[in-house]
This record gives C-alpha cells, sequence and structure tokens, in this order.
C-alpha cells in the first residue's frame, strides 16, 4: 500500500470522546488528505496538507481538526465524537510532482461511535 | 458537493463481457482520474488523462475524456470475476487546485 499505514483499524467509542486517527508514510511525500467515505456519498475530502504544519480545510471539515508535525504523520481529531462521524477514514497520500498527481490510498479505519 | 458523478450506480455482467462506465463533471479540469475500490480496502489508482488528452489505454482499460461534453467512460474488456469493485472517477479544478473530488462510484460486479 505504498507506505501508508493508518491506525488503528477499526474503534468503537462513546458519543462526546475525543477520537485520534493517524496517518503514517514512510515516503516524505508533501501532500496528504483525509477523507471519508459513506454510503450514498462517495468519499469526500475532510483535511489536507501540503506540509509540515500547512493544513487546509476540505469540504466536511467541521468536528475535525488536523496535525501535522512531521512530514511521516498525519493526525485526524475527532474533538467530540458524533453519532453522524461513524464511517470510514482513509488517508491518502500524492504521489507525484504535483498536488493533483494519483493518490495512494491507506486501506482506512472503520470508526463507529455510538 | 461531487464534482464527477458516475453512472450507473450499480452494474452487472458476465465474465468475458466489456462493461462501461462513465462519468459527468461540472467544472473545467486539468485532470481526470479513475480509481477501484474493493469491499474493505483503500481505493487504488487506475489510469489519469489530461485535459488534452482524448483516449487512453492501460492493459484492458479504455478511457475516454470529452471536455466540451464535461465527461469520460472507463471501458473495462473482457471482464473476469476479480474485476468485482467499485469504481469512481476523480477531477481536480483547473486552476491547480491542491484538492481531488471524488464521484459516487459504480459498482460492478462481474459473475463467473
Amino acid at each position: 500500500d505504498a507506505g501508508i499505514t493508518q491506525s488503528p483499524r477499526h474503534k468503537v467509542t462513546e458519543t462526546g470522546t475525543p477520537v485520534t486517527l493517524r496517518c503514517h508514510q514512510t515516503e516524505n511525500h508533501r501532500y496528504m488528505y483525509w477523507y471519508r467515505q459513506d454510503p450514498g456519498h462517495g468519499l469526500r475530502l475532510i483535511h489536507y496538507s501540503y506540509g509540515v504544519k500547512d493544513t487546509d480545510k476540505g469540504e466536511v471539515s467541521d468536528g475535525y481538526s488536523v496535525s501535522r508535525s512531521k512530514t511521516e504523520d498525519f493526525l485526524l481529531t475527532l474533538e467530540s465524537a458524533t453519532s453522524s462521524q461513524t464511517s470510514v477514514y482513509f488517508c491518502a497520500i500524492s504521489v507525484g510532482q504535483g498536488a493533483n498527481s494519483p493518490l495512494h490510498f491507506g486501506n482506512g479505519t472503520r470508526l463507529t461511535v455510538t | 458537493s461531487q464534482q464527477g458523478e458516475e453512472d450507473p450506480q450499480a452494474l452487472s455482467i458476465q465474465e468475458g463481457e466489456n462493461a462501461t462506465m462513465n462519468c459527468s463533471y461540472k467544472t473545467s479540469i486539468n485532470n481526470l482520474q479513475w480509481y477501484r475500490q474493493n469491499s474493505g480496502r483503500g481505493l487504488v489508482h487506475l489510469i489519469l488523462i489530461r485535459s488534452n488528452e482524448r483516449e487512453k489505454h492501460s492493459g484492458r482499460l479504455r478511457v475516454t475524456l470529452d471536455t466540451s461534453k464535461k465527461s469520460s467512460s472507463l471501458l473495462i474488456t473482457a471482464s473476469r470475476a476479480a474485476d468485482t469493485a467499485s469504481y469512481f472517477c476523480a477531477t481536480d479544478g483547473k486552476g491547480g487546485s491542491e484538492k481531488l473530488v471524488f464521484g459516487k462510484g459504480t459498482k460492478l460486479t462481474v459473475n463467473p
């Protein structure tokens, strides 16, 4: 999977608790992305990063924050989890020269908020 | 909001037949990409076609792009049961957007 590891792979948490998902890459790529995938919605971009400490919002960023303190790690935090954030979360890296190069995806984190 | 929309939502064919999936999008693009997703896995990049290209081939895959109609098609020839997956198109923005926007996908089932 092009050196991308997502952890955990599965998580069940309670409403109102904070949750952090981790994406780790081994290849030093500049651009990293967090998407969520839901039935009927396809993949929707939450946040992305274009370098260490450089991040920006996607189309569904409310309730989420991200941090990138080093090139290889991109963290997604649900500040206070809600049932609407039950989803499968995918991290991706852009493997070419530009931001709109092909993406390599991790295998996802299935999050259930009860 | 979704940029690309795939059609049909679901497609079921017999092994050996060809499968065609379509993608329509709304705004100008630099390139369009197709991805495949097997159940329970992340998406895998299949092919990228630039806005100045009309057709591209990769093995059994053929992608066309019609920028005047803002549409693309993915053709899988001589399908196999292993091609069973969901297929997504993704588009960027003409202004060099750093973001890819994905459609909702076509679920392809190839029956042995």
